[in-house]
Parts: structure tokens; sequence; C-alpha cells
């Protein structure tokens, strides 16, 4: 069955770029969403967005530019920029898979993200 | 949309009943295709969250039937109708309505 993982730095500073990636393995990318998704104490689960697997994205306005997403087919991933990083950026980062006008139905088990110097 | 779950905190014995509510800011229900764009996670501690239930009443696959979901337009139930030990964990409902999905506060369930 599809699996998820998601991979990156554990550690960023402050005001640098968070970047990590998010393997699929066990399916095809074709006809789905590819999401994010991170939590928080303070913030609970938090919707970042989602790419489709041609490359269309979709934001949370909240985290205005700061977010970049791109997806690779030729190699089963899709990426998360988030841009000048603050503590409030601290989290578990989710990657999950989105089928179209559905929930998410397959996540990777996520990756912790501490912003700090 | 925001969505607000109650309460924030149950415990229940063995056994018994749960039931969980969810309440968004405005309807999830898509009027061309009658459904309501609302599923249930579970997360426990540790792991990612779980998909339950999607289209506020369809249980995913290999989900026991003593959860069901309830509800339409703004108010929507998670019911555990005999709870087991397994099933401590928390619990979010989620409109997938909007493009930007939102989530509730979350409920955590415990035994009592």
């Amino acid at each position: 069955q599809v699996q998820l993982q998601e991979s990156g730095p554990g550690l960023v500073k402050p005001s640098e770029t968070l970047s990590l990636t998010c393997t699929v393995s066990g399916g095809s990318m074709s006809n789905y969403y590819w999401s994010w998704v991170r939590q928080s104490p303070g913030r609970g689960l938090e919707w970042i967005g989602y790419i489709s697997y041609r490359g269309t994205a979709n934001y949370n306005h909240s985290l205005g530019s700061r977010v970049t997403m791109t997806v690779d087919m030729s190699k089963n991933q899709f990426s998360l920029k988030l841009s000048t990083v603050t503590a409030a950026d601290t989290a578990v980062y989710y990657c999950a898979r989105v089928p179209r006008d559905s929930p998410p139905d397959v996540w990777g088990n996520g990756t912790t993200v501490a912003v700090s110097s | 949309i925001v969505m607000t779950q109650s309460p924030d905190f149950l415990a229940v014995s063995v056994g018994e009943r749960a039931t969980i509510n969810c309440k968004s800011s405005q309807s999830v229900f898509y009027s061309s295709n009658k459904k309501d764009f609302l599923a249930w996670y579970q997360q426990k501690p540790g792991q990612p969250p779980k998909l339950l239930i999607s289209w506020a009443s369809t249980r995913e696959s290999g989900v026991p039937d003593r959860f069901s979901g309830n509800g339409s337009g703004t108010d929507f139930t998670l019911t555990i109708s005999s709870l087991q030990a397994e099933d401590v964990a928390v619990y979010y409902c989620q409109q997938y309505y909007s493009t930007l999905y939102t989530f509730g506060q979350g409920t955590k369930l415990e035994i009592k």
C-alpha cells in the first residue's frame, strides 16, 4: 500500500528557510493532491496547503507568501519550503495524500522541526 | 471555516458510549452531490492522524463498526457505541468543503 515518508533538517535557525521532502512509495502520484499539515501544542492541526500531481498549488493564506510547494513525479517526491521561519513555526510536519474532493487519507509519520538559534 | 469541538476532554467507562460533537461556522453540505464534506480522525500519541470517517458518516475500510458519524450542514457527531481501551486517543473533525481545510481543536478521550 502507499506509504509516505518525510525527510529534512530537524533544526532550522530563525529567519532561514525550512525545507522538507515527502517520498511516496507503493503507489503512483498521479490523480492525487499532495499536502502538508503541521501540528504544534499551541496551534493544533494546521493545514499548510496542497499541490496537485501536475504542480498546481493552493496554500493557507495565513502563511502568506512564505510557502512554496513543488512536486517531482520522476522521483515520486513532493516538497515544502517555508521561508523566514520563527519559533512559531516549530511543529511536527506531516505530509499526506489527498484524493480529489476528499480528506487526506494516507499520512506520513511526521517529522519534528524546531526553529532555534 | 472554523471548526469547534465539544467537549475538549471526555472520560468514559469501557463498554459505555462516547459522543463527540463538532460544529462548523458555515455549512459544509455541498448541494450538487448532496454530501457533507466532513471527516473524523483518530490520533494516538506519537502517531499521525488516522482517517476514520469521511462524508460525515462513511467509515473507512477496516474501521470498527462501533465508530459512527452523523449530522449534516453545520452540526456533526462522532459516536463510539461501546468504548474499548484501544480507543483512547484524541479525535479531530475536519472540513474539506473549502480549499483551506480546517480542523477542530481536538477532543481527548480517556477511560474513566
